[in-house]
C-alpha cells in the first residue's frame, strides 16, 4: 500500500518566547534519555541528557524535565531564537539492555520572526 | 560538526543493487551505531559494534549487513535493494559500549535513493 509520511506535531513559538517540547515514553524501564535537534539535511544533534535518577537537568537554554511517574519528558528552550526551528526527538535507553536508543516520533518547532 | 564522519552524503542507485555506506568514529569512541531514518518508521536502530564485535541487532533487514574495522571505521552493506530501502542511514559513535548508558553523537547521514 502506499506508505505515508509521519505526521509530525507542530510547535509554533514567537521569537523571545519560551518553547516546551513534550516526549511520552512507554518503557518503565528506560534509564537515560536524551534530546536530539535535527535540522533538515543533517543528523541528529545532541542537546541535554538526563538519568533516570535526575528529574530535572538544565543546560545553557536548555532545561529537561523527567517525570518517571506518568513517562513524560520535557524540553524546554528559553528565549527560542530562529536558529531552534528545527525536529526535536527524545530518545530513551536501557541499562543492561542492547545500548539501542529508541526515538520517538519528533515534534517541529517553528520559531515565528 | 559531531565529529562523526559518513560518505558518500547521497547515493543514487537502482533496485536489485548493492551499495555501502561508510562511516568513523569521533576520535576516541570505541561504539558505531547504524540507524535508519525513513519517512514512514522514523529513526530505527539497526545495528551495535563496539571494537570490532557486533554487540546488538535491531530492525535490520537480511538484506543489510555490517562490520566494523581495525581502524574502527564501519561499513553498512546494503543488498538486493528496493524502492522501499531508500531512506536517511546514520552513524553514530559513542565511547563505550554496552554496560554503559553514553551520549551517541550522530554523522552528518547518508542519503539513499533507490530507483
Amino acid at each position: 500500500g502506499e506508505s505515508v509520511g509521519l505526521h509530525l506535531p507542530t510547535l509554533s513559538v514567537q521569537e523571545g518566547d519560551n518553547s516546551i517540547i513534550n516526549c511520552a515514553y512507554s518503557n518503565s524501564a528506560s534509564d537515560y534519555f536524551i534530546w536530539y535537534k535535527q535540522e533538515s539535511g543533517k543528523g541528529p544533534q545532541f542537546i541535554i541528557d538526563i538519568r533516570s535518577n535526575m528529574d530535572k537537568r538544565q543546560g545553557q537554554r536548555v532545561t529537561v524535565l523527567l517525570n518517571k511517574t506518568v513517562k513524560h519528558l520535557s524540553l524546554q528552550i528559553a528565549a527560542t531564537q530562529p536558529g531552534d526551528s528545527a525536529v526535536y526527538f527524545c530518545a530513551e535507553n536501557r541499562a543492561g539492555g542492547e545500548n539501542k536508543l529508541t526515538f520517538g516520533t519528533g515534534t517541529q518547532l517553528k520559531v515565528e520572526l | 560538526d559531531s565529529g562523526v564522519t559518513q560518505t558518500p552524503k547521497h547515493l543514487i542507485t537502482a533496485t536489485g543493487q548493492r551499495v555501502t555506506l561508510r562511516c568513523s568514529p569521533r576520535s576516541g569512541d570505541l561504539s558505531v551505531y547504524w540507524y535508519q531514518q525513513s519517512l514512514d518508521q522514523g529513526l530505527q536502530f539497526l545495528i551495535h559494534y563496539y571494537n570490532g564485535e557486533e554487540r546488538a541487532k535491531g530492525n535490520i533487514l537480511e538484506r543489510f549487513s555490517a562490520q566494523q574495522f581495525p581502524d574502527l571505521h564501519s561499513e553498512l552493506n546494503l543488498s538486493s535493494l528496493e524502492l522501499g530501502d531508500s531512506a536517511l542511514y546514520f552513524c553514530a559513535s559513542s565511547v563505550a559500549g554496552t554496560g554503559t548508558l553514553e551520549t551517541q553523537y550522530f554523522g552528518p547521514g547518508t542519503r539513499l535513493l533507490v530507483l
